[in-house]
């Protein structure tokens, strides 16, 4: 697949249901990352990994989880899902961190919490 | 904390005219500065990156500049064409939160033939 994939593509979600988006990457790369985007907000870091094992907080992480048991996927997940995590979600990775790398993006999940 | 700005948010010019994006940020303690185009509705392509000790790269008609002491960075596209319509977006890798990218918001361009 050479880059990120990410499922599913888009979703419909009814609140207070529990959700995993899923990320997958094939470029060995250390470093792996979640954003969301929104209209007038940008993109924010809700939740990154520095390596397999090791997962950290963003700017926004509150109601999300992540885990990192190999190098390869970083799963996010939404334990009881609010209408205002409806937005459209970007995993990112790149070789290692604090390098001179560039950072691959996946193509987004786009959620909706109704 | 590391902040990136971009201005103006929005514009619009004719084909063929040069154009500059701009893009501050507030931490000169950077990794590297990317610059990505994203389409409406789709994901981030990148564009250009510059290391933190180099001072411009260009790719065709796209040149971006990096000044880390006054913590800008610059796009210059040339010759402008329709095709070139999308939001760009310029980010920071900082030591924050794993190196992560620290985005601005965007500036979204519209080339009209």
């Amino acid at each position: 697949i050479a880059g990120i994939t990410q499922a599913p593509t888009s979703q419909i979600l009814a609140a207070g249901r529990r959700m995993t988006l899923r990320c997958t990457q094939d470029m060995r790369h250390n470093a792996m990352y979640w954003y969301r985007q929104d209209l007038g907000l940008g993109l924010r870091l809700i939740h990154y990994s520095n390596t397999a094992g090791t997962t950290g907080k963003g700017e926004v992480p509150d109601g999300y989880s992540v885990s990192r048991a190999n190098t390869d996927d970083f799963p996010l997940t939404l334990a009881s899902a609010v209408p205002s995590q409806t937005s459209v979600y970007f995993c990112a990775s790149t070789r290692t961190g604090g390098s001179n790398y560039g950072y691959t993006f996946g193509s987004g999940t786009r959620l909706t919490v109704v | 904390k590391q902040e990136v700005t971009q201005i103006p948010a929005a514009l619009s010019v004719p084909e063929g005219e040069n154009l500059v994006l701009n893009c501050s940020f507030t931490d000169s303690a950077i990794y590297n500065l990317q610059w990505f185009r994203q389409d409406p509705g789709k994901g981030l392509t990148s564009l250009l990156l510059i290391q933190s000790s180099q001072r411009e790269q260009t790719s065709g008609r796209l040149n971006a500049s990096l000044d880390k002491s006054s913590g800008r960075s610059t796009l210059y596209i040339a010759a402008s064409q329709p095709g070139d319509s999308a939001t760009y977006l310029c980010a920071a890798a900082t030591n924050q939160a794993g190196t992560a990218l620290i985005f601005g918001k965007g500036t979204t361009l519209s080339v009209s033939s």
